[in-house]
């Protein structure tokens, strides 16, 4: 089982819309949970945090499901400039705390 | 707003030469690593460096790669005999640690080409 597993996408979807992404990862260990959005060929940029409480930050909204180990990513009001790709990335708790990065979703938002 | 800084941005080389990738992490964090991300591919963990030495290092950061933080400011990856598959982006990362969320702050990359 992959360490944390995505579906690819990409997801096609017109301005406006609300789409959501999901995310499940496989260390139960794991302590942090974040949502990075990549642009073609540059860094990962830090999104959110993911709090098992739920948390949102303007459009955005971000759940955690430690029971199920299942994070997801809604996107409302969707832009324009919203397209690129989605990271769940998730560390664990070893003295590193290395990033374990999801193969990303990719969206297209179109006019 | 306090950046990591990744030098070259672009590296080309020819199989075989060792190369030196630099960064300069965000000055008050104490962790930093590398990352790489093959064409296509996810990005994948390399290494990470605390206190002066290697806390923990991935299956791919074998003997041909080593870090170094030679003063205060610049973390560097040497890559002593390059490989072909060793073409990808390196990703510098620095975090403050053992602070929760344990976010890490990555720079722009440095894109290596082997030839």
């Amino acid at each position: 089982r992959k360490e944390v597993e995505q579906d690819p996408g990409p997801f096609n979807v017109p301005e406006g819309a609300t789409v959501a992404f999901n995310c499940t990862y496989s260390n139960s260990a794991s302590q942090s949970f974040f949502w990075y959005r990549q642009d073609c060929r540059k860094e990962p940029k830090l999104l959110m945090s993911v709090y098992s409480s739920g948390n949102e930050d303007g459009r955005f909204t971000a759940q955690l499901n430690r029971a199920s180990q299942y994070i997801s990513l809604l996107i409302r009001d969707s832009k324009l400039s919203d397209s690129a790709t989605y990271l769940c990335v998730v560390n664990g708790r070893d003295s590193s705390y290395k990033l374990i990065f999801g193969s990303g979703t990719r969206l297209l938002v179109r006019p | 707003e306090p950046e990591v800084t990744q030098t070259p941005s672009h590296q080309v080389t020819q199989m075989g030469q060792e190369v030196i990738l630099r960064c300069v992490p965000i000055s008050n964090h104490l962790y930093f690593y590398w990352y790489r991300q093959i064409l296509g591919q996810k990005v994948e963990f390399l290494v990470s460096f605390y206190n002066n030495e290697i806390s923990e290092k991935s299956e791919i950061f074998d003997d041909q790669f080593s870090v170094e933080r030679p003063d205060g400011s610049n973390f560097t990856l040497k890559i002593r005999s390059t490989k072909l598959e060793d073409s990808a982006m390196y990703f510098c990362a620095s975090g403050a640690g053992d602070i929760l969320p344990n976010i890490q702050y990555f720079g722009a990359g440095t894109r290596l080409s082997v030839l």
